[in-house]
C-alpha cells in the first residue's frame, strides 16, 4: 500500500527566504508525482508534474525534484512571498489511484 | 482522521451510456466537495466545486450538462458522466472539505469508455 508523507506539517518563515518542502513515498512503482497548492476553501491548483522518468521540473520560482529509487521528492521555493502562503500537497499516481500526502501548511510572514 | 470514500474505483462502460461516481465523507460533514479529472500524463484539473444544497460551480471548459454534479447532503456528492464517449476516459477524483480544514481526497475512479 502506497503511503505518502510530507514533512514538515507546518512551516512559517519570513518573506524572502528560500525553502524546501519534503515528500516521501513508500512504493517506487509510480507513474508520476505532482505538487499542488491549496488555498483555504479552494480546490487544488497543480504546480508541477514530474513523470517517473524525469528528475526535476521547474516553473518560475518553483523547482521540484524526484528521486524515485529512494522514494523522495522536494519542492524548492525561491524568494518566498506572502502570496505563497497556502497548503502544499504532493501526490503520487500508482497503478490504481492517486495517493496524496497530508500537506505542508506554509506561512510566509511579511 | 477524516476519510473520504469514492466509488467505484474503476469502471468500464460502453460509449453512450451514463456513469455515476459517488463521493462520501465518512466521518465528517463536507460543506464543500471538489471534483477533479486527470488525463494520462497530465496534471489533475479541477472540474467543479459543489456546496451542499446549491448548484455546482464549473470550471471553464467543463460542460455542466455532461458532467452532472449533485451534492444533496453533507456527506454525499455524485458526479454523473452522461452519454460517455471514449474521450471522457480519465481518472476522476473527489475531495471533501469540512469546516476550516484541508480537503480530504477520495481514492479516485478510473473511467474507461469503450
Amino acid at each position: 500500500k502506497q503511503e505518502v508523507t510530507q514533512i514538515p506539517a507546518a512551516l512559517s518563515v519570513p518573506e524572502g527566504e528560500n525553502l524546501v518542502l519534503n515528500c516521501s513515498f513508500t512504493d517506487s512503482a509510480i507513474y508520476n508525482l505532482q505538487w499542488f497548492r491549496q488555498d483555504p476553501g479552494k480546490g487544488l491548483t497543480s504546480l508541477l508534474l514530474i513523470q517517473s522518468s524525469q528528475r526535476e521540473q521547474t516553473s518560475g520560482r518553483l523547482n521540484a525534484s524526484l528521486d524515485k529509487s529512494s522514494g523522495r521528492s522536494t519542492l524548492y521555493i525561491a524568494a518566498s512571498q506572502p502570496g505563497d502562503s497556502a497548503t502544499y500537497l504532493c501526490a503520487v499516481l500508482g497503478a490504481q489511484k492517486l495517493v496524496f500526502g497530508q500537506g505542508t501548511r506554509l506561512t510566509i510572514n511579511p | 482522521g477524516a476519510v473520504v470514500s469514492q466509488h467505484p474505483s474503476w469502471v468500464i462502460c460502453k460509449s453512450g451510456t451514463s456513469v455515476k461516481i459517488e463521493c462520501r465523507s465518512l466521518d465528517f460533514q463536507a460543506t464543500t466537495m471538489f471534483w477533479y479529472r486527470q488525463f494520462p500524463k497530465q496534471s489533475l484539473m479541477l472540474m467543479a466545486t459543489s456546496n451542499e444544497g446549491s448548484k455546482a460551480t464549473y470550471e471553464q471548459g467543463v460542460e455542466k450538462d455532461k458532467f452532472l454534479i449533485n451534492h444533496a447532503s453533507l456527506t454525499l456528492s455524485t458526479l454523473t458522466v452522461t452519454s460517455a464517449h471514449p474521450e471522457d476516459s480519465s481518472f476522476y477524483i473527489c475531495s471533501a472539505e469540512g469546516q476550516g480544514g484541508v480537503g480530504c481526497f477520495g481514492q479516485g475512479t478510473r473511467l474507461t469508455v469503450v
